[in-house]
């Protein structure tokens, strides 16, 4: 599986846009990108996966670079509950139930 | 619903002794992870079922680490002879599977919390 690289940490203000980079640049074809967070004290939660197109839901939105090499998690008005540790993870669909979580990105949201 | 479930939350053992984790997934998912956090580090995957088989048990550190599953439910992970290195969040998640098609999403638990004294 591919290896991710993330900021170690990040903050943003409370409603602003927090904008999350993984870089993936050994990624293969079949893999894809998943982003989980986990907050203090809690299991990890799923916020979305993407192939190679941007994807969006409730939660987030995930941009990926044209050539695979890199994306950006998204959280558009972050609040204080957004405050987590964020896990870049890249699988293929063969290995996808193998999460292979690296040290994320600790973001701490400020009010 | 229900989500997936965990107990003991905490656990102190004393060194030597063994320890049993249970985890409940979410009804209907039929394959379950587990997966060791030591503090202030990332998960490391442990095994993973499939229905109550194991295709990969690869991530267990030694052979005192076990796990079974039964009624495609329920699992239990032991741990013989605990050593101190043993101590960790130990987690659970569960996810469905279709044949030929994995869902990506894993559905977490809280965690049992083990410390080996």
């Amino acid at each position: 599986d591919a290896k991710t690289t993330q900021p170690t940490s990040m903050d943003c203000a409370e409603g602003r846009a927090a904008n999350l980079p993984c870089n993936h640049s050994t990624i293969s074809g079949n893999e894809y990108v998943y982003w989980y967070r986990q907050i203090h004290s809690q299991g990890p939660q799923y916020i979305i996966h993407g192939l190679k197109n941007n994807e969006t839901n409730e939660m987030a939105s995930l941009i990926i670079t044209e050539d695979r090499k890199s994306s950006t998690l998204i959280l558009p008005h972050a609040t204080l509950r957004d405050t987590a540790v964020y896990y870049c993870i890249v699988s293929g669909m063969d290995s996808s139930y193998k999460l292979i979580f690296g040290s994320g990105t600790r973001l701490l949201v400020r009010p | 619903g229900a989500g997936v479930s965990q107990s003991p939350s905490n656990k102190v053992t004393e060194k030597g002794k063994d320890v049993e984790l249970r985890c409940d997934p979410i009804s209907g998912h039929t394959a379950l992870y587990w997966y060791r956090q030591r503090l202030g580090q990332g998960l490391e995957f442990l095994i993973y079922f499939q229905g109550n088989s194991a295709p990969d048990k690869s991530g267990l550190p030694s052979d005192r680490f076990s796990a079974e599953r039964t009624g495609e439910s329920v699992s239990t992970l032991t741990i013989q002879r605990t050593q101190q290195e043993d101590s960790a969040v130990y987690l659970c998640a569960s996810s469905l599977k279709v044949a030929g098609l994995s869902i990506f999403e894993q559905y977490f638990g809280p965690g049992t919390r083990l410390t080996v004294t």
